[in-house]
């Protein structure tokens, strides 16, 4: 099946900087990529719609300037967590989309903790 | 925009026998698709099962199935000859169905299953 990896697995910061996490499609390509918030014992909450080459699309809430995503490449999206805050702490997960079957697979996530 | 109801916050069920996760959702879409994810302790999210809205005949895939009720709009997932190993957090999701386009998935809340012994 469809592989998907997320880099790091989990990451501490401190408040005020800046995280980058990865989302890669190591098997096949993924021109849309998705990119999900869960906070401990609930659902997950789409953040953003990433696509190849263009600009990501928000969900009504999330600040765009604060979560930065890259689509760059085929294979390869990136969330960036800007000035990170304690309320930034959470599980993110990413999932990439395969054509033509409309499935989404995901990756094993990023506990990210903003001390 | 869908909505997506999962009234069963947690169950139990002991090994080897068989339990019933409940779903249903709203949409005015007439094409779409219904997933459910499990979730284990590992937080690795896994496709369980898929079913097209076009399609009456229910999905199956080895010990789990649905029950899809397209004008009751429900979805429940069967789940038979539970094993530990199904201990987990499942997900009902629907995703709309558009031509040429990416669509998003819509979750519910998600039922926490406890396989005992």
């Amino acid at each position: 099946g469809a592989v998907v990896s997320q880099h790091p697995s989990w990451v501490i910061c401190k408040s005020g900087t800046s995280v980058k996490i990865e989302c890669r499609s190591l098997d096949f390509q993924a021109t849309t990529m998705f990119w999900y918030r869960q906070f401990p014992k609930q659902s997950l909450m789409l953040m953003a719609t990433s696509n190849e080459g263009s600009k990501a699309t928000y969900e009504q809430g999330v600040e765009k300037d604060k979560f930065l995503i890259n689509h760059a490449s085929l294979t390869l999206s990136t969330l960036t967590v800007t000035s990170a805050h304690p309320e930034d702490s959470s599980f993110y997960i990413c999932s990439a989309l395969t054509s033509p079957y409309n499935e989404q697979f995901f990756g094993p996530g990023t506990r990210l903790t903003v001390l | 925009a869908q909505t997506v109801t999962q009234s069963q916050p947690e169950m139990s069920v002991q090994e080897a026998e068989t339990v019933t996760l409940s779903c249903t959702y709203d949409t005015s879409e007439s094409n779409y698709y219904l997933f459910w994810y499990k979730q284990p302790p590992s937080r690795q999210m896994i496709l369980v099962i898929r079913q097209e809205a076009y399609k009456q005949q229910n999905a199956t895939e080895n010990r789990f199935s649905v029950n899809f009720q397209k004008a009751a709009k429900s979805f429940s997932l069967k789940i038979s000859d539970s094993q530990l190993g199904d201990t987990a957090m499942y997900f009902c999701a629907f995703m709309k169905h558009v031509t040429g386009t990416a669509s998003k998935l819509t979750f519910g809340t998600g039922t926490r299953l406890q396989v005992t012994l």
